[in-house]
């Protein structure tokens, strides 16, 4: 059973510096990996996809995979208040093109003022 | 990103009755809706996957008799909670995928169950 793993926080930066939230997984052949935002009683939203080694850049969000380790990060550069949320990060269960995705956790992000 | 349409998006209802909560893809055909549960502060939990026209593949441990599926169409997921009791209040959240569209799982807007 593949398993996605977070800290679950929470993580405290203060407004303006960069918040990095990281996550580790089981499946060495996993292919392509997902982060959701999940504000507080409300569902998550996908933020990133990823799906192979190195960095993706979107905006202020920046995702970045390292197969070898086994690890995905989420970098938020100039954090805002309105950053402050849930993250999750997710990977496909199996290989076909509508696998359930497996969630980790979450990490609770409070960005400070 | 795709859109899927979940409601009602609050409910309240007495224990012992059922509640149905619609789960519609606007904008792709959705072959494959999970449906999820999410208690304060935790994670989502996988309660089922629906294919269209088939039987719901629940995960162990989600009794099948109280929590009812149907995807009777590639647009149309439903779930009904029959015999509502206060511990089943939660919030629960659909999401849809399609064949050939990646892997990627887009949610609706989740509904907030409390049985009184």
């Amino acid at each position: 059973q593949k398993e996605v793993e977070q800290n679950s926080g929470p993580l405290s930066v203060p407004e303006g510096a960069i918040a990095s939230l990281n996550c580790t997984y089981s499946d060495r052949v996993s292919q392509s990996f997902f982060w959701y935002r999940q504000y507080s009683g409300k569902s998550p939203e996908l933020i990133m996809s990823i799906y192979s080694n190195g960095d993706k850049e979107d905006g202020r969000f920046t995702a970045q995979l390292n197969k070898a380790s086994q690890y995905v990060s989420l970098l938020i550069r100039d954090s805002q208040p309105s950053d402050s949320a849930t993250y999750l990060c997710a990977a496909p269960g199996s290989y076909s093109s509508a696998s359930k995705i497996i969630f980790g956790s979450g990490t609770r992000l409070s960005i400070r003022p | 990103g795709a859109v899927v349409s979940q409601h009602p998006s609050r409910v309240i209802c007495k224990s012992g009755t059922s509640v149905k909560i619609e789960c519609r893809s606007l904008d792709f055909q959705a072959t494959t809706m999970f449906w999820y549960r999410q208690f304060p502060k935790q994670s989502l939990m996988l309660m089922a996957t629906s294919n269209e026209g088939s039987k719901a593949t629940y995960e162990q441990g989600v009794e099948k008799d109280k929590f009812l599926i149907n995807h009777a169409s590639l647009t149309l997921s439903t779930l009904t909670v029959t015999s509502a009791h206060p511990e089943d209040s939660s919030f629960y959240i659909c999401s849809g995928q399609s064949w050939g569209a990646g892997t990627e799982a887009f949610f609706g807007q989740g509904t907030r169950l409390t049985v009184v």
